[in-house]
């Protein structure tokens, strides 16, 4: 079993839509949760970041954090064409290492 | 640039010849992680150092490859007798305290190509 797993997609989504990027994670003692964004041959940039259950806002993009359920997801409101990358799902444990999914990639159409 | 360097951006390098990547963290930043990325996939942890000391190489190949964070200087991924199987881009990221809450930050990245 993979330590982070991710739908790899493709995730397409008409803009203005709302897109539902979701993440599992295998360790239970995982302590925090992460959203990166990638853009092709780019480096990973941080959008968010969790670290108790329930959900947190920032601008158009909420997380949602489940430990119980080991469920991360990422919410993107009103979508946009910019919005199109590969979404990195990273997660670390008591060791502080960080290990990521390998990704979802969504496309958002005009 | 108070960012992540990664230097160089671009290596080709022959079968059995060495590859060194440099990396220098943020300012004020003493903890450097090392990833692997092969195209269409996700990012491999390879090591995670501090300053003259490795604190986790779990993600490390077991031959040829090696890395270090000197007292001075930048973190060097050294792989010898590179194959082609190595080629991808090698990410170096940096966080402030390494705790388990701290978020990296990603250098631009080395496109290794192996010919």
């Amino acid at each position: 079993q993979k330590e982070v797993e991710q739908n790899s997609g493709p995730l397409s989504v008409p803009e203005g839509a709302i897109a539902s990027l979701n993440c599992t994670y295998s360790d239970r003692g995982s302590q925090s949760f992460f959203w990166y964004r990638q853009y092709s041959g780019k480096s990973p940039e941080l959008i968010m970041f969790i670290y108790s259950n329930g959900d947190k806002e920032d601008g158009r993009f909420t997380a949602q954090l489940n430990k119980a359920s080991q469920y991360v997801s990422l919410l993107i409101r009103d979508s946009q064409p910019s919005d199109s990358a590969t979404y990195l799902c990273a997660v670390t444990s008591n060791n502080n290492d960080m290990r990521f999914g390998a990704g979802t990639r969504l496309t958002v159409k005009p | 640039n108070a960012g992540v360097m990664q230097n160089p951006r671009h290596l080709v390098r022959r079968r059995g010849q060495e590859a060194r990547l440099r990396c220098s963290p943020m300012k004020g930043h003493s903890h450097v992680y090392w990833y692997r990325q092969l195209p269409e996939e996700g990012l491999k942890f390879m090591v995670y150092l501090q300053k003259e000391n490795i604190i986790d190489e779990s993600g490390m190949p077991k031959e040829r490859f090696s890395a270090e964070f000197p007292k001075e200087g930048p973190s060097i991924l050294r792989i010898q007798q590179v194959v082609r199987g190595d080629s991808a881009a090698y990410f170096c990221a940096s966080s402030e305290t390494g705790g388990s809450n701290s978020p990296l930050h990603f250098g631009n990245g080395t496109r290794l190509t192996v010919t």
